[in-house]
């Protein structure tokens, strides 16, 4: 079975600063790896997503996510995090033959003056 | 592509009612999935659907909860005698074909208070 850990509930950024948020997952083959964001009272939108190739993936709004088999990690990163991106980020796995999403509890980023 | 919607918004009931959400999924996508979410935590899946088929159901969806997509284009969920525990965020999404490289693509969701 697929299982995704994000250690960290909460996080606090200040505005123009770096960000990385953790994400583990366990599975016993390279698996499909997304994240999306969520904001508050809103659906999920993807920010970017692995299934092979360049572990380095670039995503929407500046984000990029890099895919390290050997610490079975996929760490989201922003370089310079603005007000705007305040919300709920989830880590997702998707093993493959499989078809449905299985999610992190999430991380709640807050983004400071 | 006006992306998947879902109906309605927000649903206030009482303990003991039926509920009925509805969900439209980007048109051309066959598949079509249910998933709840409930205060803290992340989306955990329900159910889905090829085209009308209902191709898998999690153990979390019990005998009160049923979905249907009989024309393979929107999908409704209902939840009969509602309980408080079914308080909870329902998101529906959508994606083309169950490929390998398939994306879900989610809609805004239904929050479900149950009084």
């Amino acid at each position: 079975a697929q299982s995704v850990t994000q250690p960290d509930i909460h996080i606090t950024v200040s505005e123009g600063a770096s960000l990385e948020l953790r994400c583990n997952y366990s599975y016993g083959a390279t698996p499909y790896l997304f994240w999306y964001v969520q904001s508050p009272g809103q659906g999920l939108q993807l920010l970017l997503k692995y299934f092979s190739g360049d572990t380095l993936v670039q995503g929407i709004k500046g984000f990029e996510a890099e895919f390290k088999r050997s610490q079975s990690s996929f760490n989201l990163r922003k370089p310079s995090v603005h007000w705007s991106d305040a919300a709920e980020y989830f880590c997702a796995v998707r093993g493959t033959g499989f078809q449905k999403l299985v999610f992190g509890t999430g991380t709640r980023l807050l983004v400071s003056p | 592509d006006t992306g998947v919607s879902q109906d309605p918004r927000h649903k206030i009931t009482k303990r003991g009612q039926n509920v009925t959400f509805r969900c439209d999924p980007i048109s051309e996508h066959n598949r079509l999935y249910w998933y709840r979410q409930t205060l803290g935590q992340g989306p955990e899946f329900l159910t889905y659907f090829q085209n009308e088929a209902q191709l898998e159901k999690s153990r979390l969806l019990s005998d009160r909860f049923s979905a249907e997509r009989p024309k393979g284009s929107f999908s409704t969920l209902e939840i009969q005698r509602t309980e408080q525990g079914d308080s909870a965020m329902y998101l529906c999404a959508s994606s083309l074909d169950g490929r390998a490289t398939d994306t879900q693509y989610f809609g805004p969701g239904t929050r479900l208070t149950v009084l």
